[in-house]
């Protein structure tokens, strides 16, 4: 059983709408992360929290500790926020970064 | 805002070739790992390095591979004898809590 999943797996939206990606994970975690992929393959990391919520313009993540669950909103969603989004989570500080399969966002004009 | 340096950005080799991925961490960062993605799938962990040894390997990462800090400032991961399915993205990553990840090296084994 993988210990970082995420739903859903693909996700068309109209530009403009608001998005969500939810990631839930078994394992005890000092910290979560949401990274982005490009088609071409680079990671950027957008977020790493360990409680409450981060906000960075347009995108918004959040953590619930007792559920074992993240989400990733996306506002007023762009074409140019088409990517790979990957939940990923880390044991321990310093511990390997344990990925989740990653949702396929594709937002049309 | 600092950034993980990996050379180069695609690498072709010939299946039975040894071919040596490099990377340079964050410069005051203590911590680094190599990490590979196959097409289609998602990221899996290869190696932890901390203190010049190993730390962590995943039985991904057996007698074939080598890591290495040859200098204080690269990073380096040695795939022996490649085989076709070593074609891959590879990343290197640094830090800790936080990390940093480089841009990736596409390995593409014919």
């Amino acid at each position: 059983k993988n210990e970082v999943e995420q739903s859903p797996q693909n996700l068309t939206a109209q530009e403009g709408e608001f998005i969500t990606i939810n990631c839930s994970y078994s394992v005890g975690i000092s910290a979560l992360h949401w990274l982005q992929q490009h088609p071409g393959g680079g990671i950027v990391s957008l977020f790493m929290l360990s409680s409450g919520k981060k906000k960075h313009g347009r995108l918004i993540a959040t953590i619930n500790i007792q559920e074992k669950h993240s989400s990733l909103h996306i506002t007023a969603s762009h074409p140019r926020d088409s990517a790979v989004y990957i939940c990923a989570a880390t044991k321990t500080s310093y511990d390997k970064v344990i990925f989740g399969p990653g949702t396929s966002l594709s937002v049309i004009p | 805002e600092p950034e993980v340096t990996q050379t180069p950005s695609h690498q072709v080799t010939q299946m039975g070739q040894e071919v040596i991925l490099r990377c340079v961490p964050i410069s005051n960062h203590l911590y680094f790992y190599w990490y590979r993605q196959i097409l289609g799938q998602k990221v899996e962990f290869l190696v932890s390095f901390y203190n010049n040894e190993i730390s962590e390997k995943s039985e991904i990462f057996d007698d074939q591979f080598s890591v290495e800090r040859p200098d204080g400032s690269n990073f380096t991961l040695k795939i022996r004898s490649t085989k076709l399915e070593d074609s891959a993205m590879y990343f290197c990553a640094s830090g800790g809590t936080q990390a940093y990840f480089g841009a990736g090296t596409r390995l593409s084994v014919l």
